[in-house]
C-alpha cells in the first residue's frame, strides 16, 4: 500500500501568518493527491483536488501543488476559521486502495 | 444538493456485527458515476478508508479489513449499508459515509466531495 507522510505533525501560527503543510508518498501517485480540512466534531470537507484543482466554494487563499511524491498545502494568510487539521489522501492505487497521511494540526499561535 | 446520513446502533458487543446504513438526499443514488464509501477514524487518530461500492455495483474494500467487510447498495430506500463483522476494541470509531465523485469526464480518479455528518460507535459487553 502507498503511505502518505505529512509534516509537520502540528503547527502553530498567528492570524495572516503563510503557512505550508507538506505531504510526501511513499511512491509516485502523478497528481492524485486531495486535501481535507477537519475541525474538531465535523466531518472532512474537500479543499483541493487532483494536487491543485481548488474546490467549489473554499476560499483562494488555499492553495495546492505538487506531483509525483511530494505535495503541499498553502493557506496565503491565515484566518481564524482555518485552526483545523488537515488530511492528505492519495487514490492513485489500482485497485483502488485509499489511504490518508495522519493529519496536521493547526493550532493559533 | 445531495446529503449523507449514517444511522445504526451506537454500541455494539465484541465479536458481533457493527451494521451501518447511509441515507442518501437531494438525489439518486444510482444515478452518475460515484463511489459510495465508508471511512471511519478512532477518537483522536486518523482517518482510514474502509471501502466503496460503485454506482455500476462493483465493490472494494481496504485490504486490511477484507475478510470481515461488507458494503451493500439498496437503490429502492436510496441507501448504501456497511457490515462489519467480529468486531473488537479496535474498530471503536466515528463512521462517515462519503461519496467519492471523480475529477472529471473520462478521469480515473476522484476525491470524497460530500460526508455524513459521522456516527459514533462504541464496542463493549
Amino acid at each position: 500500500d502507498i503511505q502518505m507522510t505529512q509534516s509537520p505533525s502540528s503547527l502553530s501560527a498567528s492570524v495572516g501568518d503563510r503557512v505550508t503543510i507538506t505531504c510526501r508518498a511513499s511512491q509516485s501517485i502523478s497528481s492524485y493527491l486531495n486535501w481535507y480540512q477537519q475541525k474538531p466534531g465535523k466531518a472532512p470537507k474537500l479543499l483541493i483536488y487532483a494536487a491543485s484543482s481548488l474546490q467549489s466554494g473554499v476560499p483562494s487563499r488555499f492553495s495546492g501543488s505538487g506531483s509525483g511524491t511530494d505535495f503541499t498545502l498553502t493557506i496565503s494568510s491565515l484566518q481564524p476559521e482555518d485552526f483545523a487539521t488537515y488530511y492528505c489522501q492519495q487514490s492513485y492505487s489500482t485497485p483502488p486502495e485509499i489511504t490518508f497521511g495522519q493529519g496536521t494540526r493547526l493550532e493559533i499561535k | 444538493q445531495v446529503q449523507l446520513q449514517e444511522s445504526g446502533p451506537g454500541l455494539v458487543k465484541p465479536s458481533q456485527t457493527l451494521s451501518l446504513t447511509c441515507t442518501v438526499s437531494g438525489g439518486s443514488i444510482s444515478s452518475g458515476s460515484y463511489y459510495w464509501s465508508w471511512i471511519r477514524q478512532p477518537a483522536g487518530k486518523g482517518l482510514e478508508w474502509i471501502g466503496h461500492i460503485h454506482t455500476s455495483g462493483s465493490t472494494n474494500y481496504n485490504p486490511s479489513l477484507k475478510s470481515r467487510v461488507t458494503i451493500s447498495v439498496d437503490t429502492s430506500k436510496n441507501q448504501f449499508s456497511l457490515k462489519l463483522s467480529s468486531v473488537t476494541a479496535a474498530d471503536m470509531a466515528v463512521y462517515y459515509c462519503a461519496r467519492g465523485n471523480r475529477y472529471g469526464v473520462g478521469a480515473t480518479r476522484g476525491a470524497f466531495d460530500i460526508w455524513g455528518q459521522g456516527t459514533m460507535v462504541t464496542v463493549s459487553s
